[in-house]
């Protein structure tokens, strides 16, 4: 019954520096993404997957790659953190047949110092 | 451009006191919204949403919301907050067309403080 999970759950890098948040759900749903929230933006869309090997850009997606290699997870990784990619990343699965509504995970604090 | 709109960032009511939150929407098509809650720390929980039927939609926790397609509105009401509800409130529409079906629009919040 574990969901969507999230880990970390906190992260400190460097700037330059590699990082991979992972993102895993239990439903079999189609649809996953990626989202960052920031005070004054409220939740940006980063990349979306409508099923597992197809992804697509969302609002904000520089400096981010995704893949979807299995259904259940959805990696987000910076390749090259900046300090602007400092934020709270969420992750977020929805079903296909029309429902729309999307579940989230607890979130990923990513800090680059 | 579709875009969801919070007029208010920040709400301040006192406990048993009733609660409106405010939401405006932009979309062509008929809007599928939804309005989520965030509680420190925690991920977004979903409060209720409309697809289409009865303009008035129940959701969890006592709280209801009102489409309004007149007034471009789908305001979050709730008759008496408990300081529980104290937390950060998003507004969202679904594009429901394309390649980018069922992706959320939201809008930036709404924190609400609930006074003792």
């Amino acid at each position: 019954d574990a969901g969507i999970t999230q880990s970390p759950r906190y992260k400190i890098t460097e700037t330059g520096r590699q990082v991979t948040l992972m993102c895993h759900q239990t439903w079999s749903h189609s649809y996953m993404f990626w989202y960052r929230q920031d005070l004054g933006h409220g939740l940006r869309l980063i990349y979306y997957s409508a099923a597992a090997d197809i992804t697509d850009k969302g609002e904000v997606p520089d400096g981010y790659v995704v893949s979807r290699s299995k259904t259940e997870n959805f990696p987000l990784t910076l390749e090259s953190a900046t300090r602007s990619q400092t934020s709270v990343y969420f992750c977020a699965s929805t079903g296909t047949g029309g429902g729309y509504e999307q579940y989230f995970g607890p979130g990923t604090r990513l800090t680059v110092t | 451009a579709q875009s969801v709109t919070q007029p208010d960032i920040h709400i301040t009511v006192s406990e048993g006191a009733s609660l409106e939150l405010r939401c405006n929407y932009s979309y062509g098509a008929t809007p599928y919204l939804f309005w989520y809650v965030q509680s420190p720390g925690q991920g977004l929980q979903l409060l209720l949403k409309y697809f289409s039927g009865d303009t008035l939609v129940q959701g969890i926790k006592g709280f209801e919301a009102e489409f309004k397609r007149s007034q471009s509105s789908f305001n979050l009401r709730k008759p008496s907050v408990h300081w529980s509800d104290a937390a950060e409130y998003f507004c969202a529409v679904a594009l429901n067309y394309g390649g980018s079906q069922g992706n959320l629009i939201f809008g930036k919040g709404t924190k609400l403080s609930v006074k003792p």
